[in-house]
């Protein structure tokens, strides 16, 4: 079975300062899915970023990027020139490969607090 | 933009009576899913559903859980009797084939009391 970890529950950053969230999971597949969803206090699961296994790239988006480690099993993301509307509960998740209609497991989430 | 829509938005209901929530997926995907999340927990998965079946179920996902896709459109998750540990925010999400993003709907806060 696949886990996926986020060892911390809560952080804050300042405003336009970068934060790091760290997410490791636990897999046997060699290629799946890595994502992180935001989800602001409205309660929508909003995707953020997703990255493909099989890509060594780091997968970028705008002030949001990750660093992928297959070899650790890290998928962490980095929010660069944080925002208020930054502050959220981020999940890291994760999916095995397309076929057989695979779900999505998710990590336990951090609450992300940006400061003014 | 298509999105995933879910109804109603929040349903009390009486411990032991029925529910149904409501999700319409995006029009041209395939793959359906339920999630559940219990307030300020995990997201934690229930059931998928592919080609009018479930495909994979948690072991949350008892018997009084059950899914269906009644018409074209709508996808539907029922519990039959209701107990106060369901009270959770259920989210439905959709993913088209050959594609890894599942989009989510808004969610359904059901609060059993």
């Amino acid at each position: 079975a696949q886990t996926v970890t986020q060892s911390q529950p809560e952080m804050s950053v300042q405003e336009a300062e970068t934060v790091t969230l760290s997410c490791t999971y636990d897999t046997s597949e060699s290629n799946y899915y890595l994502f992180w969803y935001k989800q602001p206090p409205s309660r929508q699961m909003i995707l953020v970023i997703r990255q493909e296994a099989y890509k060594q790239q780091n997968a970028t988006e705008n002030r949001f990027s990750v660093n992928f480690q297959k070899a650790a099993k890290s998928f962490s993301l980095k929010i660069s020139d944080s925002q208020l509307g930054d502050t959220a509960m981020y999940f890291c998740a994760f999916m095995k490969h397309l076929d057989n209609n695979n779900d999505m497991r998710f990590g336990a989430g951090t609450r992300l607090t940006v400061k003014p | 933009e298509p999105e995933v829509t879910q109804t109603p938005s929040h349903q009390v209901t009486q411990m032991g009576q029925e529910v149904i929530l409501r999700c319409v997926p995006i029009s041209n995907h395939l793959y359906f899913y339920w999630y559940r999340q219990i307030l300020g927990q995990k997201v934690e998965f229930l059931v998928s559903f592919y080609n009018n079946e479930i495909s994979e179920k948690s072991e949350i996902f008892d018997d009084q859980f059950s899914v269906e896709r009644p018409d074209g459109s709508n996808f539907t998750l029922k519990i039959r009797s209701t107990k106060l540990e369901d009270s959770a925010m259920y989210f439905c999400a959709s993913r088209y084939t050959g594609t890894a993003e599942a989009f989510f709907g808004q969610g359904t806060r059901l609060t059993v009391v």
